[in-house]
């Protein structure tokens, strides 16, 4: 039971290169998101999907994109990477796009650092 | 918009003494309300979960919460912690009713000493 995988666990990056980190699910889960986690800030919301196809902003979504092609998998794109985007990226997924009593489930993060 | 304020960045007790984590939040509506554990270089586990009826919660792990809608608090207990329970925890909060988003506070990170 794999639940939420994150790929890469780690990733060293230079300013203004791209990447993706990926995120899938398992469990036919149809809300997913992103987060970042900085110390002293707790989690904080990028990008947020309700179903195939749907995609939202969270409270902080400039210089990230994602995109929802499948009920499984949900990539968010890191368009030219800045030092303020050091961080730790959680993907989490729940059951029901429209229950907000579910709770998430969450991948083991990313661990990103720019140079 | 809801907010959620985590009183105490960080939590040092002995092993086997009780220990309580203290969570307000902030919202104009009624809410659902979490709490979750994060171990070291893991993701966040649910531990528990308010939502309605019973305002005494209890999760995983011996943990449990007590909802005060009065003082706007959901603050987490643990009667005897192990070291096992040295992590960081999350209150969340979200407004009840359809999916909105959910409001994580700043986390206070649990030091059981043996």
């Amino acid at each position: 039971n794999a639940g939420v995988t994150q790929t890469p666990k780690f990733q060293v990056l230079k300013t203004g290169q791209s990447m993706t980190l990926q995120c899938a699910q398992d469990m036919n889960h149809e809300y997913m998101s992103w987060y970042r986690q900085d110390p002293g800030m707790g989690l904080r919301l990028i990008h947020y999907s309700v179903g195939a196809g749907i995609t939202d902003q969270g409270e902080v979504p400039n210089g990230y994109n994602v995109s929802r092609s499948t009920t499984e998998d949900f990539p968010l794109r890191l368009l030219s990477a800045a030092p303020s985007q050091t961080s730790v990226y959680f993907c989490a997924s729940s059951r029901d796009r429209g229950l907000s009593n579910q709770p998430q489930h969450f991948g083991d993060g990313t661990r990103l650092s720019i140079l | 918009a809801q907010s959620v304020t985590q009183l105490d960045s960080q939590v040092p007790v002995f092993e086997e003494a009780p220990v309580e984590l203290r969570c307000n939040y902030s919202s104009s509506v009624s809410v659902y309300l979490f709490w979750y554990v994060q171990y070291p270089n893991q993701g966040l586990q649910l531990l528990l979960k308010y939502l309605s009826g019973s305002t005494l919660v209890k999760g995983i792990n011996g943990f449990e919460a007590e909802f005060n809608k009065s003082q706007t608090s959901f603050h987490l207990r643990k009667p005897s912690v192990h070291i096992s329970d040295t992590a960081e925890y999350f209150c969340a909060v979200t407004p009840s009713g359809g999916y909105q988003k959910v409001t994580f506070g700043t986390g206070t990170k649990l030091q059981v000493i043996p």
